[in-house]
């Protein structure tokens, strides 16, 4: 079976612009879970999907937001970018939801400038 | 914020000797999971232990949970160069209703030297 996949894998921002990144499951994988890496932060939970419902949602800013569509694909948008937004954006999929094995896409890294 | 703490922070040791990561956590879980990054990769599943187990292998891995005081280990054995990366636990307090929720420790970063 193919990986997790995520798109763009590079990304340069400005400012106040909007991005959105895109990432596709395991095939059968039903559960997207999103979290950003930064060196200050660490590992953190942004939100997980599943059957196209958000079913947790991390702390962060209602500027970053998401969604799930019918085949399990799941976009991530960040509005109004600011500097610290500058992370590695890693999704992990999951045959279901509810404490099983989560699998890693290999990131897409945001830059902002 | 972190869920949890690694112990050590960095550990370097020569190829085929054994190499010890420890997790402590501070709420109560439905299982924890160890994961591999190579230099800001993606992460790589290594292996899960749920709540009601006490000890899992998996290859030259074997990890250890006590849930009495909190904490983790993992250990590698006969190291090689190529297990150089960093190694985060990860807790998920999920329940089937409740979805997923991976809480991440800070990791450690194991350099093993050829």
């Amino acid at each position: 079976k193919a990986g997790v996949t995520q798109t763009p894998r590079y990304l340069i921002k400005t400012r106040g612009q909007q991005v959105t990144l895109s990432c596709s499951p395991i095939s059968g994988h039903r559960s997207v879970s999103w979290y950003q890496q930064t060196p200050g932060q660490g590992l953190q939970f942004l939100f997980e999907y599943f059957s196209e419902t958000q079913r947790n949602k991390g702390n962060f800013p209602g500027r970053f937001s998401g969604r799930q569509f019918s085949n399990s694909r799941s976009e991530m948008n960040v509005s109004t970018l600011e500097l610290g937004d500058s992370a590695l954006y890693l999704c992990a999929s999951s045959q279901r939801t509810g404490g099983f094995e989560q699998y890693f896409g290999p990131g897409t890294r945001l830059t902002v400038t | 914020s972190q869920q949890g703490e690694e112990d050590p922070q960095a550990l370097s040791i020569q190829e085929g000797e054994n190499a010890t990561m420890n997790c402590s956590y501070k709420t109560s879980i439905n299982n924890l999971q160890w994961y591999r990054q190579n230099s800001g990769r993606g992460l790589v599943h290594l292996i899960l232990i749920r709540s009601n187990e006490r000890e899992k292998h998996s290859g030259r891995l074997r990890v250890t949970l006590d849930t009495s005081k909190k904490s983790s280990s993992l250990l590698i054995t006969a190291s090689r160069a190529a297990d150089t990366a960093s190694y985060f636990c990860a807790t998920d307090r999920a329940v089937r209703t409740s979805g997923s929720r991976l809480t991440f420790g800070e990791g450690t970063q194991l350099t093993v030297n050829p």
